[in-house]
């Protein structure tokens, strides 16, 4: 089974960038790598996706290397507001070849001032 | 991006009761969708696939009985928490999953916060 390990916490400061690596050894070949962000009590959000090299959109970038193990997100000069908790999302592909997204332990960002 | 919307957001029940969870994907079509649960600060936990037109695959450990799933339109699924006891209290969270030819995205609902009494 495929599993994200990402680094449990991270603290910066504003305007910094900041970069969250997960490490996801067992990709599969059609498995897309996707972000998300998620606030206290809120449902995930949707931050980017990609299957190999560089993506970027309006909030964030996102790397990743040719043997596509790991990516990494990147956000652009934090603000408080980006204080969330971070998960990067790999499927699996059950016994019977069905797809089962699974979460890791994701990554608490806390922006300082 | 795509907009997945639950209903109720938050839900108190006594316990014994039935609790029935609504999750739409408002603009585009999924064929299949997710529920999770979520404990606080901790990560979602896959419970069940849901599958429209089939029966839901429920994860190891998930009750089918205690947790029936209905996946009767390309847009909605419903979870409903059978005889509900404290224990059944979490954030339930929804997805619904969007295939492309380049993209595989799940979208996510705003969850509803389960209390039983």
């Amino acid at each position: 089974l495929a599993k994200t390990t990402q680094p449990i916490s991270m603290d910066s400061y504003e305007g910094q960038e900041v970069n969250i690596t997960c490490s996801h050894n067992n990709i599969a070949t059609n498995d897309y790598i996707t972000w998300y962000q998620q606030f206290p009590s809120q449902g995930p959000r949707f931050i980017i996706q990609g299957y190999k090299t560089k993506v970027t959109n309006e909030v964030a970038s996102l790397f990743i290397p040719a043997d596509r193990k790991s990516s990494t997100l990147s956000l652009p000069r934090v603000s408080l507001s980006d204080t969330a908790v971070y998960y990067c999302l790999v499927g699996d592909l059950s016994s019977g070849g069905s797809y089962i997204p699974t979460f890791g332990r994701g990554t608490s960002l806390i922006v300082h001032p | 991006g795509a907009v997945v919307s639950q209903h109720p957001s938050r839900v108190i029940c006594k316990s014994g009761t039935s609790v029935k969870i609504e999750c739409r994907s408002l603009d585009f079509q999924a064929t299949t969708m997710f529920w999770y649960r979520q404990f606080p600060k901790k990560s979602l936990m896959l419970m069940a696939t849901s599958n429209e037109g089939s029966k839901a695959t429920y994860e190891q450990g998930v009750e089918k009985d205690k947790f029936l799933i209905n996946h009767a339109s390309l847009t909605l699924s419903t979870l409903t928490v059978t005889s509900a006891h404290p224990e059944d209290s979490s954030f339930y969270i929804c997805s619904a999953r969007d295939r492309g030819l380049a993209t595989d995205t799940q979208y996510f609902g705003p969850g509803t916060r389960l209390t039983v009494l």
